[in-house]
């Protein structure tokens, strides 16, 4: 049951340099989307999210597009800096209820 | 103010034995989340539970599985009878309340010899 996917395993990137990670979904009934990022050996680290009623959220260097109609959010870094080396999740849910469901993720590696 | 916390952060089991993972939710935080990420995988719900109440386990196995969260003290998610198919990364997550963000704890990694 491939209701989310993140179709890019790996993604690098130059420092300074714009990061764009992809998540597709397949669920209508997904309402609120979330990205999480990892460090290896650590838990998900909540990053950034997006209601459906926004096709856009900003927070800093970071900055999410949702696209309703494709069904596809994305999320972009910029400047992309080392420390934002990790594996990313997006986590789609429907509001009111408590069930992420998790991409496979996306490994970024920003390259000094 | 402490995040989610797990332990052991690492657990080795034979085939056949008990584990016993526990998770400490955030202070002020009384919904728990279970979560378990397989090798090469994302995240995949297990259960939910509020104090002393498993509110939705429909991501559990039928059989091995249980988990708690006593009025007193951490949750507990117990796997007997361990099988090699059970090393994975268990990831315990807490929020105030069931629709808002879930933080994580740094997990625990489990490897079933």
């Amino acid at each position: 049951d491939q209701q989310v996917k993140q179709n890019s395993p790996s993604l690098s990137v130059q420092e300074g340099r714009i990061s764009i990670l992809n998540c597709d979904y397949t669920n209508s009934m997904f309402d609120y989307f979330l990205w999480y990022k990892k460090y290896p050996a650590e838990g998900p680290t909540f990053l950034i999210s997006i209601s459906s009623i926004k096709d856009k959220n900003e927070d800093g260097r970071f900055t999410v597009f949702l696209n309703k109609s494709a069904k596809h959010l994305s999320l972009h870094i910029v400047p992309s800096q080392p420390g934002d080396s990790a594996v990313y999740f997006c986590a789609p849910t429907t509001s009111g209820t408590y069930k992420y469901i998790f991409g496979t993720g996306t490994r970024l590696k920003v390259l000094a | 103010n402490a995040g989610v916390m797990q332990n052991p952060r690492h657990l080795v089991r034979r085939r056949g034995q008990e584990a016993r993972l526990r998770c400490s939710p955030m202070k002020g935080h009384s919904h728990v989340y279970w979560y378990r990420q397989l090798p090469e995988e994302g995240l995949k719900f297990m259960v939910y539970l509020q104090k002393e109440n498993i509110i939705d386990e429909s991501g559990m196995p039928k059989e091995r599985f249980s988990a708690e969260f006593p009025k007193e003290g951490p949750s507990i998610l117990r796997i007997q009878q361990v099988v090699r198919g059970d090393s994975a990364a268990y990831f315990c997550a807490s929020s105030p309340t069931s629709y808002e963000t879930q933080y994580f704890g740094p997990g625990t990694r489990l490897l079933v010899l």
